[in-house]
């Protein structure tokens, strides 16, 4: 079990470009989640997958935002046209058995000149 | 809707001290889980402590416990003989019992440790 990762780490952009992350959850976690951290806040949460199946999205997740979890195991997070506003960092947790403890990746930091 | 508050934008300690950190949340819903996670700088959350709201015992793990007030939707953690690598943001987080389990995060406090 190699926890949760994310690629990549850093990815600076100029504003109007289109990024994509990826996040692999701990093997056999079944939910995927994204949430979204800015400087000195508490993360907000985006969306989350049951297996491939996207369930739920945050209101902040403008259409802008399109998220995948194809065969169920990784999943990306697509921003289209950055906007300034979207600097932070996306954090990608798993969970499996017990549902209800989340277990995070290091995130991606997204800066947008 | 469901809020996490943490009054204590920073807090800081002696190493060796021991430290509460705060955390009020407001829900309506009976069954739900706590957490407190720890977001070292430039280092990724991890699990700290989590209680379940049906028990009334408080959740312990070695050096840090919380104090579950359940009627007062109060969470607070403790940490006893703290220690450098103890420094970091500290997030009170909840979620109850839906369909999904999203967490909602306080906005954090900040530990420091002073040698």
């Amino acid at each position: 079990d190699t926890g949760v990762s994310q690629d990549p780490r850093h990815k600076i952009t100029k504003r109007g470009q289109n990024v994509t992350f990826r996040c692999d959850p701990i093997s056999e976690h079944n939910r995927l989640y994204w949430y979204r951290q800015t400087l000195g806040q508490g993360p907000e949460f985006l969306t989350y997958f049951q297996n491939e199946a996207q369930l739920e999205k945050s209101r902040l997740l403008s259409d802008r935002f399109s998220a995948e979890r194809p065969k169920g195991s990784f999943s990306t997070l697509e921003i289209q046209r950055t906007e300034q506003g979207d600097s932070a960092m996306y954090l990608c947790a798993s969970t499996g058995g017990n549902q209800d403890t989340q277990y995070f990746g290091p995130g991606t930091r997204l800066t947008v000149l | 809707a469901q809020t996490v508050t943490q009054s204590q934008p920073e807090m800081s300690v002696q190493e060796a001290e021991t430290v509460t950190l705060s955390c009020t949340y407001d829900t309506s819903e009976s069954d739900y889980y706590l957490f407190w996670y720890k977001q070292p700088p430039s280092r990724q959350m991890i699990l700290v402590i989590r209680q379940e709201a049906y028990k009334q015992q408080n959740a312990t793990e070695n050096r840090f416990s919380v104090n579950f007030q359940k009627a007062a939707k109060s969470f607070s953690l403790k940490i006893s003989d703290s220690q450098l690598g103890d420094a970091a943001m500290y997030f009170c987080a909840y979620t109850y019992n839906n369909a999904g389990n999203m967490l909602t995060f306080g906005g954090g406090t900040r530990l420091m440790v002073k040698p």
